[in-house]
Formats: C-alpha cells, structure tokens, sequence
C-alpha cells in the first residue's frame, strides 16, 4: 500500500511551457485534491474532485486543468506556466470525502517557473 | 466565510519546555471540523488531530493535548515537554460539513516550532 504518491518531486519550467504533475492513490479513496503552499501562506485548495469524472474548483484554480478519469489518478496541468506558479504543490485523498474522513496527503512537487 | 488564524509565526524554545501553538478561526456553520498537521523539515504533512464542533472535550496523545473552547473560537495545541523531533511547521485547518466534506480544508498559515537542545 503505497498510499498516496506524487511525481515528479522536483521541476523547473520556463515560463510558457506546460507540464502535468502527477498524483495517484491506491486507497481506493474516492475523494482527490490537490493543494499549493506557499511561503507564510498555509496550504491553498486548487482544484478537488468527489469521484470519477468529476472535478470543481478551490480557492485558486486559476493556470491549473484537472480531470479525474479513474479513481486512482488525479493529475493537475499547467498550461502554460508563470512565475507565480512557483509552489509546492500537495495531492491528497480521502475514503468518502466526508469532514469525519482523514485526508492523506502525497510527499508534494516542488516546483519552480523561472 | 471560513478562516483559520495562527496568529504565531515562529516559536522558539528549549527541550523539555512546555509549547503551546494558538489556533483561532472563524465560520458560520455550527456543524464543522478542525484539524492539526505536522510538516517537519522533510515536507511531508502528517495528521495529528481531528475534532468535531459537537465535542468540545479536550484530548491528550502522549505529550500531546489539545483544547477546543468554541466560546472563543480556538483549538490550541500544546506539547508538554517539547523535543527536538517536534522542530516543525504546524498547521491548523477547518472543514465545514456544508462545504461537501474534507476535501475543502482551509489552512492557517502555520507555526514554526524550534525545539533546541
């Protein structure tokens, strides 16, 4: 049981080029996020996903595509990135998605767009 | 809306001290859930806590407690006889169960615990 894993672990990017970072779980966690943090900013909601084929949006979805095509994989797309992308980026999982539910979070993706 | 204030951005303090990390936020739900996390130096987030807004009964794990007082808003985290290992960046988040469930946490922007020897 790998839990929940992210790759890569590091990446610098140009400004303008895309990329996706990749999150899976083998929890068989129907609920998926994925998160940024920033220094002094805490951890910040990108985008998360209920299930299977469905996917909203946090607090800064902005610059960021997800799409959930299996309960596994949640993977989160940079279109064409920028400077303020720059983060460290966290998916994360849980059983139900419920608030009693415990969220798992993956090692993160740093991340640096020069 | 919701938010979550750590109001102390880096503590500082010797081995064997008592610590304790304020968390105070705000939401209009009255059914709600607060967690804490642990980032240690390596990156990883790990859970510590989860309390629901019905259960305001304090709790203890080992040299860790916590004390939810929902007259003020808050849920502390004390670490009794403090260590080196808990040199950390401690986070506390919320949940509102009417905000469709965990996945939705809302961070403060967390604490940096220095434990010297």
């Amino acid at each position: 049981n790998a839990g929940v894993t992210q790759t890569p672990k590091f990446q610098v990017l140009k400004t303008g080029q895309s990329m996706t970072l990749q999150c899976a779980q083998d929890m068989n966690h129907e609920y998926m996020s994925w998160y940024r943090q920033d220094p002094g900013m805490g951890l910040r909601l990108i985008h998360y996903s209920v299930g299977a084929g469905i996917t909203d949006q946090g607090e800064v979805p902005n610059g960021y595509n997800v799409s959930r095509s299996t309960t596994e994989d949640f993977p989160l797309r940079l279109l064409s990135a920028a400077p303020s992308q720059t983060s460290v980026y966290f998916c994360a999982s849980s059983y139900s998605g419920g608030p009693t539910d415990t969220q798992y979070f993956g090692p993160g993706t740093r991340l640096t767009v020069l | 809306a919701q938010k979550v204030t750590q109001a102390q951005t880096e503590i500082s303090v010797v081995e064997k001290e008592d610590v304790t990390l304020d968390c105070v936020y705000e939401t209009r739900d009255t059914t709600y859930y607060l967690f804490w996390y642990k980032q240690p130096p390596s990156g990883e987030l790990v859970f510590l806590i989860r309390r629901n807004s019905f259960d305001e009964q304090n709790e203890i794990s080992g040299r860790y407690s916590w004390n939810f007082q929902k007259s003020t808003s808050s849920f502390n985290f004390t670490i009794t006889a403090s260590q080196v290992v808990d040199s950390a960046v401690y986070f506390c988040a919320l949940s509102e169960a009417g905000q469709g469930g965990s996945e939705k946490l809302v961070f403060g922007k967390g604490t940096k615990l220095t434990v010297n020897p």
